[in-house]
C-alpha cells in the first residue's frame, strides 16, 4: 500500500537560511513523488515532480528537491528562504507500477519563514 | 485563463439539508477528483473520475455522491451533511495522457455543518 510520511508539523528558518523540508514514502512500484504548496485561502499549488533520471529535481519559486531510492525520501529543500515562502506543503506520491492516479498525500508541514 | 473553479467558496449549513458543491475545469482533462483536508490528516481522496459517467470511490467516500455527466464538471453532493463531514474541500483534475500528470486545484470550499 501507498504512503506518506512528513515527519515534522512545523518548520521554522529564517530568512536567507536554507530550507529543508522532509518527506518519506512507500509505493510497492517505482514512484511518482510530487511538492505541493498552499498559501492561506488558496488551493494546492503543484511545485516539483520526480518520476525518473536525476534524483535532484527542480522546481518552482527555487525549490528543488533530492530523490533518495534507499532512504524511500524525497525531500524539499531550497539554498535561500524567503519570507513569502511561508506556507503548507504536502509532499504526495503515486505508484507508478499501476499506471494509476491514485494519490496519497502527507498530512502536510507548515513552514515559517521569520525575517 | 486554465483553472479549477469551486461554488460555493464557503458554506454554513445545518445537518440534514442536502448540498451540492460545484466543481467545474475548463483544461479538457479527463480525470477529476474530489478530497477534503482535515488538520494532521492532509488530504485525502473522497471519489474520483476517469472520464464521462466513469467514477469510484476514494479512501473516504461515506456520505458523499458524484455524478459526471459531462467532461467539464463534477459535483460532490451531500444528501444528509452531519458535522463530521465539516472540512476544507478541493477538487482537482488532471490530463489522464500519463500517470505522472501533475494535478490542478480549485481553490477550495469550506463546509460548516451545525
Amino acid at each position: 500500500a501507498q504512503s506518506v510520511a512528513q515527519p515534522e508539523d512545523q518548520v521554522n528558518v529564517a530568512e536567507g537560511n536554507p530550507l529543508t523540508v522532509k518527506c518519506t514514502y512507500s509505493v510497492s512500484g517505482n514512484p511518482y513523488l510530487f511538492w505541493y504548496v498552499q498559501y492561506p485561502n488558496r488551493g494546492l499549488q503543484f511545485l516539483l515532480k520526480y518520476i525518473t533520471g536525476d534524483n535532484l529535481v527542480k522546481g518552482s519559486y527555487g525549490f528543488e528537491a533530492e530523490f533518495n531510492k534507499s532512504q524511500t525520501s524525497f525531500h524539499l529543500k531550497k539554498p535561500s528562504a524567503l519570507v513569502s515562502d511561508s506556507a503548507l506543503y504536502f509532499c504526495a506520491v503515486r505508484d507508478g507500477a499501476t499506471g494509476g492516479f491514485k494519490t496519497i498525500f502527507g498530512a502536510g508541514t507548515r513552514l515559517f519563514v521569520k525575517a | 485563463e486554465a483553472q479549477v473553479t469551486q461554488n460555493p467558496r464557503y458554506l454554513i449549513t445545518v445537518t440534514g439539508k442536502k448540498l451540492t458543491v460545484t466543481c467545474s475545469q475548463n483544461m479538457n482533462h479527463e480525470y477529476m477528483s474530489w478530497y477534503r483536508q482535515d488538520p494532521g490528516l492532509g488530504l485525502r481522496q473522497i471519489y474520483y473520475s476517469m472520464n464521462v459517467e466513469v467514477t469510484d470511490k476514494g479512501d473516504v467516500p461515506e456520505g458523499y455522491k458524484v455524478s459526471r455527466k459531462e467532461k467539464r464538471n463534477f459535483p460532490l453532493i451531500l444528501e444528509s451533511p452531519s458535522p463530521n463531514q465539516t472540512s476544507l474541500y478541493f477538487c482537482a483534475s488532471t490530463p489522464a495522457g500519463t500517470s505522472y500528470n501533475e494535478q490542478f486545484f480549485g481553490p477550495g470550499t469550506r463546509l460548516t455543518v451545525l
